[in-house]
């Protein structure tokens, strides 16, 4: 799996949008990326994933520049409880396979 | 909805003891991961399990062991514990369906080695 470069850490106001950068320059035509956070200690929480289109749900947009090279996670009104690590991690198609955390994103939502 | 479900939540052992820890998948949920996470440090790929049958391995120490169950509920199973064992153990459960594979991750077992 491809490897992913973010940068340590980040601090974002409450009630603004919170912008987290990936790098994933060596992605494969069959990766996509994913995203989880950690609040600390407590499990791991997905958050989205996609391929090549920009994708939303509930909780967070996710853009991937058109040659898929990065990638940005957007809270669009980030709240304290936002406060976590963030991990990007890429994934192969191929189903089953494990997550391998490295790093990510250390997000400081302040008042 | 429904979660994963870890047990115990906390578990404190002396060295050299053994301990078992338990993960209940999110119901209909045929592919169980284990985790593990040492502080400070990120979670750690253990050991996989599909339909009750070793799927992939990680940095798993040969005194580790796990299985799955009919139910699909798994355990994984600990001896001659070291202080270095001290962590944070992850299970995720996820529903095999190609082409992705999303984990859903429990609140994890705090396994203190004293």
């Amino acid at each position: 799996d491809a490897k992913t470069t973010q940068p340590p850490s980040m601090d974002c106001a409450e009630g603004r949008a919170a912008n987290l950068p990936c790098n994933h320059s060596t992605i494969s035509g069959n990766e996509y990326v994913y995203w989880y956070r950690q609040i600390h200690s407590q499990g791991p929480q997905y958050i989205i994933h996609g391929l090549k289109n920009n994708e939303t749900n509930e909780m967070a947009s996710l853009i991937i520049t058109e040659d898929r090279k990065s990638s940005t996670l957007i809270l669009p009104h980030a709240t304290l409880r936002d406060t976590a690590v963030y991990y990007c991690i890429v994934m192969g198609d191929n189903a089953g396979n494990m997550l391998t955390f490295g790093g990510g994103t250390r997000l400081m939502v302040k008042p | 909805a429904a979660g994963v479900i870890q047990s115990p939540r906390h578990l404190i052992k002396e060295k050299r003891e053994t301990a078992t820890l338990k993960c209940y998948p999110i119901p209909r949920h045929d592919t169980v991961y284990w985790y593990q996470q040492g502080p400070g440090q990120d979670p750690q790929f253990l050991i996989s399990f599909y339909e009750k049958m070793q799927s992939d391995k990680g940095s798993i120490p040969d005194r580790f062991s796990a299985q799955q169950f009919s139910d699909y509920h798994s355990e994984l199973n600990m001896s001659s514990l070291e202080l270095g064992d001290s962590a944070l153990y992850f299970c995720a459960s996820s529903l095999r369906d190609r082409p992705t594979d999303t984990q859903y991750f429990g609140p994890g077992t705090r396994l203190t080695v004293l």
